[in-house]
Parts: C-alpha cells; sequence; structure tokens
C-alpha cells in the first residue's frame, strides 16, 4: 500500500483562481511533511515543509497539517499558468533512517 | 545557494551493459544522499540511502550488488546500474541533504535509456 497518498491525481484551474492539493499518510510514525514541485525537465524542488498542526503560510502558498487524521494540504492562491507543475507530497518519520517517502504527484494545469 | 548537479544528463545503453552516473553537491556538505529513479509515470522510488558514518542502506527491490553506490565525501556520490535491462529505464534523481528533516537538495536527474 502507498504509504503517501495524493489527490487528485490532475487539477485544472484558471489563471488567478485557488488550487489545492490533498495529502494523507497511512503511517503515524511519519511526523514531518514536504510540498516538492517539479517542472517538466528538471529535478524536484521544495516548496515548503510543514512539521506543527495548523497552517503554514508562504506568499501565495498555504500548507495545512492535521496529524490526527494524517492529513496535509496545499493551497496555492491567485495561481499562475508559471505554477503549472507536478507536486509531490513527501513524508518522513523521526528515525536515524530519515528517508523521504514520495506521493504519486498531483498535475497541477493554470490556464491563462 | 546549495546546488546539486548530476551528470551525464541523458545516456544510452545496451541491453546487459553498466553505466555509472554521478551526483555532486555544490554550496553544502551533503551529510546524506539519497537515489531514487523516477518512473514514465512519475512515481518515485527510493533505491537507498548514504549516510556520513553509517552504512548504505538499499530499500527492497534494490541490492548493492545491482546498484553499487559511493559516497567518498560529503560533496561527492556515485551509482552504477549493473547489467541494465529494459526494467531499469528511468529518471535516475540524487536529493543530498545536510543533516536530518532538513530541504532535500535534487539534481535534475539522469535519464537512463536502454536499448
Amino acid at each position: 500500500q502507498q504509504k503517501v497518498q495524493q489527490s487528485p491525481e490532475s487539477l485544472s484551474v484558471p489563471e488567478g483562481g485557488m488550487a489545492s492539493l490533498n495529502c494523507t499518510s497511512s503511517d503515524r510514525n511519519f511526523q514531518y511533511f514536504w510540498w516538492y514541485r517539479q517542472h517538466s525537465g528538471e529535478g524536484p524542488k521544495a516548496l515548503m515543509s510543514i512539521f506543527s498542526d495548523g497552517d503554514k503560510k508562504e506568499g501565495r502558498f498555504t500548507a495545512h497539517l492535521n496529524k490526527a487524521s494524517l492529513h496535509v494540504s496545499l493551497h496555492i492562491r491567485d495561481s499562475q499558468p508559471s505554477d503549472s507543475a507536478l507536486y509531490f507530497c513527501a513524508a518522513s518519520n523521526d528515525s536515524g533512517y530519515n528517508k523521504l517517502t514520495f506521493g504519486k504527484g498531483t498535475v497541477l494545469l493554470v490556464s491563462p | 545557494g546549495a546546488l546539486v548537479y548530476q551528470y551525464p544528463r541523458r545516456t544510452i545503453c545496451k541491453s546487459g551493459t553498466s553505466m555509472r552516473m554521478e551526483c555532486q553537491a555544490v554550496g553544502f556538505q551533503a551529510t546524506s544522499v539519497a537515489w531514487y529513479r523516477q518512473s514514465p509515470q512519475k512515481t518515485f522510488e527510493l533505491i537507498a540511502l548514504s549516510t556520513v558514518n553509517s552504512a548504505i542502506k538499499y530499500e527492497q527491490n534494490f541490492t548493492q550488488e545491482k546498484f553499487p553506490i559511493s559516497h567518498p565525501n560529503l560533496s561527492f556520490s556515485s551509482m552504477t546500474v549493473l547489467n541494465a535491462y529494459l526494467e531499469d529505464r528511468g529518471l535516475y534523481l540524487c536529493g543530498a541533504r545536510v543533516g536530518t528533516n532538513t530541504e532535500v537538495f535534487f539534481g535534475k536527474g539522469t535519464r537512463l535509456t536502454v536499448v
């Protein structure tokens, strides 16, 4: 079973709209969550991390974490065509073997 | 800034042959390096994680005999795909970080095609 599940698989929003991406973990040991973005032909790049319950805002991006339900979301306000990319949720636990487990990703398309 | 360079960017090898790919961390000390393979469907598979002062740990379905990794210092790692076959095709990504629970910096990957 995939330990980090993302939804939707793909998402289309108009320029200026709000994009909402979801991620759920099946492993209660995961305590640290990241959102990564990958543009075509590039490696993934970290957008933001969230380790505590609640909201974390960085510019147009807001992440929300609910550890009780193992759910993390990413909301992109005022979406731009340059936000079109593949978005990954990634999680890790607090162990000496600090590996990052990725979800399958959400394709976001922002149309002008 | 922190950057990770991977080379070659793409390579083609004949079925049954081997190829080596390299990963260079610039601007930070890579205390841990992870090698991933991204499938054509964009799914990530962790191959192995190398942490300084610890043994390299391979994930299930990946072995040192097939994917030997070297991490000789805090700025360089290499991985070889031995005896490559069609199922080894994909984008091999190197991700490096300093410490734990910190940002992992990725290179642009090495795209392996097996013919």
